[in-house]
């Protein structure tokens, strides 16, 4: 069955970027109508998602985020990534990938988070 | 933007009914899912589509949406429920997540 793996730093410096990459095994990362999430999670807090980028390489992101966010995909390595610019102690947070596809027959929404990696802490600090 | 409001916690008997609500602007429009995540664990989508589960799910768990609230339901609750528990939605484009409950097992 598909599964993500995250990876990346697990210490960036204040004011530089954090950059993370999902791994997806058992699956294409293109080969269906697939959107491609992160999701963080600061430290005892709730989810809060960051964006997606679809099979296709559409992006969309999260108003509070979108002026540093960008996500991209790597159909060769079966990979999407996510770089966050201009980090500061507010990003401290595990970030999670995670897969959601649209229901059936409708384009307008989609479904839940189905698949999920294990997450990654990132720490930003100096 | 739209938001959604749960309880911080909820408590419940061991072997007796938990219900976890998740509050938002006519939601009952709205498709509503559901996560599970234990300590030191990613989330685990419990139920899509307002009262779909997903495979190896069990029976146990059931939603339902109408209205301004959605209600996850736990049956017979056992000790490996306790977990943090999220409802979330699409608003547009965006995901937009409650900010969580603390399933407590007594």
């Amino acid at each position: 069955q598909v599964q993500l793996q995250e990876s990346g730093p697990g210490l960036v410096k204040p004011s530089q970027t954090l950059s993370l990459t999902c791994t997806v095994s058992g699956g294409s990362i293109s080969g269906g109508d697939y959107f491609w999430n992160w999701v963080r999670q600061h430290p005892g807090k709730g989810l809060e998602w960051i964006g997606y980028i679809s099979a296709t390489g559409s992006t969309y992101y999260s108003a509070s985020l979108q002026s540093r966010v960008t996500m991209s995909l790597d159909t060769s390595e079966n990979q999407f990534s996510l770089r966050l610019t201009s980090v500061t102690a507010a990003d401290t947070a595990v970030y999670y990938c995670a897969r959601a596809v649209p229901p059936p027959g409708v384009v307008v929404t989609l479904d839940g988070f189905d698949i999920w990696g294990q997450g990654t802490m990132v720490t930003v600090s100096s | 933007s739209y938001e959604l409001t749960q309880p911080l916690s909820v408590s419940v008997a061991l072997g007796q009914t938990a219900r976890i609500t998740c509050g938002g602007n006519n939601i009952g429009a709205r498709n509503v899912h559901w996560y599970q995540q234990k300590s030191g664990q990613a989330p685990v989508l419990v139920i899509y589509r307002d009262l779909n589960r997903p495979s190896g799910i069990p029976e146990r768990f059931s939603a339902s949406n109408s209205g301004n609230t959605a209600t996850l339901t736990i049956t017979r609750a056992q000790a490996g429920d306790e977990a943090d528990y999220y409802c979330q939605v699409w608003e547009g484009r965006t995901g937009i997540f409650g900010g969580g409950t603390i399933l407590t097992v007594l």
